[in-house]
């Protein structure tokens, strides 16, 4: 059964950082690429990041560019999220997903499984 | 970036009915659309991806259909189960990969 399983969220003032985590299990994680998104109520979904199946490839949201570092260790089959430089606006639910593999092979960037989300809050 | 447009923002049915939910891309985004299913309290759960695909295990009373800029997301006969908030995402040009506003049924 694919489990994704994040932690790391919590209350951060403005300007700290955060590391989120995803821990993947029930695949074959290094061949799959991962995503991060985020939800807040007023926003809606955001898709925040994505990284390779290698990690030799990253994405990033213009939002977070410069300030987020997406990475993963594939020997410990766990996505990561670094967030620094947080503002108020980064106030979210942020979920990790895996990208999809349909039934001939192909990939689509669209997230198959998720995880249950973990809770970011940047406020002094 | 492609601005994903979702309409309408609620649309009340009653059970048994059918649902036509809408997506409208501000670009072309060929096939490479995915909707997916929000309940309250959990995580957004994959329905459909190149925009008809029903992913594994999605029951076939749920369809997609559309190409380029239009997009619809059909529930053919409404259960209790199916009431929930829906929202499309394009991937032909990321990033970002961008989602819709939501479209949340509700009993009529």
């Amino acid at each position: 059964e694919v489990q994704l399983l994040e932690s790391g969220g919590g209350l951060v003032q403005p300007g700290g950082s955060l590391r989120l985590s995803c821990a993947a299990s029930g695949f074959t994680f290094s061949i799959y690429a991962m995503t991060w998104v985020r939800q807040t109520p007023g926003k809606g979904l955001e898709w925040v990041s994505g990284i390779s199946g290698s990690g030799g490839r990253t994405y990033y949201a213009d939002s977070v560019k410069g300030r987020f570092t997406i990475s993963r260790d594939n020997s410990k089959n766990t996505l990561y999220l670094q967030m620094n430089s947080l503002r108020a606006d980064d106030t979210a639910l942020y979920y990790c997903a895996r990208d999809g593999l349909d039934s001939l092979g192909s990939w689509y960037a669209a997230g198959d499984y998720w995880g249950q989300g973990t809770l970011v809050t940047v406020s002094s | 970036e492609v601005v994903m447009m979702q309409s309408p923002a609620t649309l009340s049915v009653s059970p048994g009915e059918r649902a036509t939910l809408s997506c409208r891309a501000s670009q072309s985004v060929y096939i490479n659309l995915a909707w997916y299913q929000q309940k309250p309290g959990q995580a957004p759960r994959l329905l459909i991806y190149g925009a008809s695909t029903r992913a594994t295990g999605i029951p076939a009373r749920f369809s997609g259909s559309g190409s380029g800029t239009e997009f619809t997301l059909t529930i053919s006969a409404l259960q209790s189960e199916d009431f929930a908030i829906y929202y499309c995402q394009q991937y032909n040009y990321w990033p970002p990969r961008t989602f819709g506003q939501g479209t949340k049924v509700e009993i009529k």
